[in-house]
């Protein structure tokens, strides 16, 4: 079965500091892609990053940046000198080529303060 | 475009009470979802459909019914409200085959059931 963990619940941050979400998967699929979704406040979903196994290369995209490891079966994500405006709960998912939905975690609040 | 739209946005339902929410969308995708959302609990699939006329159970898809009778509509009712069907619930849509396409998310629909 395909399981996605993101252990932090809630983190609190002042604005300019680094955080790092943490997410820790589970499959045994060799082919399968892992996304991360940002939730703000006013609750859509906005898609942030696609990876798929076969790519471990970091991605940087401004401030956000991605470490994929298999090794650790992990995809977390940084974001560098954080703003009010990253306030947002942050989903890690999962899904396998032959899927047919994506697994998510319980996701992880981010509150960035002024 | 419109992208993936949703109706109604928020509902009250008493017990016993039947509903069904209309997801459209209008970038020709072939995937639609399902999901909802529950306080620590991410989302959760409930059915999904892989092209018009077609449909699947999701993870949970107990008390709910689905129907996608045109492409760019997917219903969800609810044939008799429990107060645990009390949720958010999203639709999606994805182009090509296979949930590890990115997903499209509707705003969302707050439904409460008394």
């Amino acid at each position: 079965a395909q399981k996605v963990t993101q252990a932090q619940t809630e983190i609190s941050v002042v604005e300019k500091e680094d955080v790092t979400l943490d997410c820790v998967y589970e499959t045994r699929d060799t082919t399968y892609y892992l996304f991360w979704y940002k939730q703000p406040p006013s609750g859509e979903l906005v898609f942030l990053i696609r990876r798929n196994s076969f790519d471990e290369q970091n991605e940087i995209s401004g401030r956000y940046s991605w470490n994929f490891q298999k090794s650790t079966s992990s995809f977390n994500f940084t974001i560098t000198a954080s703003q009010v405006v990253d306030s947002a709960v942050y989903f890690c998912a999962l899904t396998s080529w032959a899927g047919t939905a994506l697994i998510f975690g319980k996701g992880t609040t981010l509150s960035v303060s002024s | 475009n419109a992208g993936v739209t949703q109706t109604p946005k928020f509902r009250v339902l008493k017990t016993g009470q039947s509903m069904t929410l209309l997801c459209a969308q209008d970038m020709n995708h072939e995937y639609m979802y399902w999901y909802r959302q529950d306080p620590g609990m991410g989302l959760r699939l409930i059915h999904y459909s892989v092209g018009e006329g077609t449909t699947a159970k999701g993870e949970v898809p107990d008390g709910y019914n689905v129907s996608r009778l045109k492409k760019q509509n997917f219903l969800l009712g609810l044939e008799s409200a429990a107060p645990s069907q009390t949720s958010v619930y999203f639709c999606a849509s994805s182009y090509g085959e296979g949930s590890y396409n990115e997903q499209f998310f509707g705003p969302g629909t707050r439904l409460t059931v008394l």
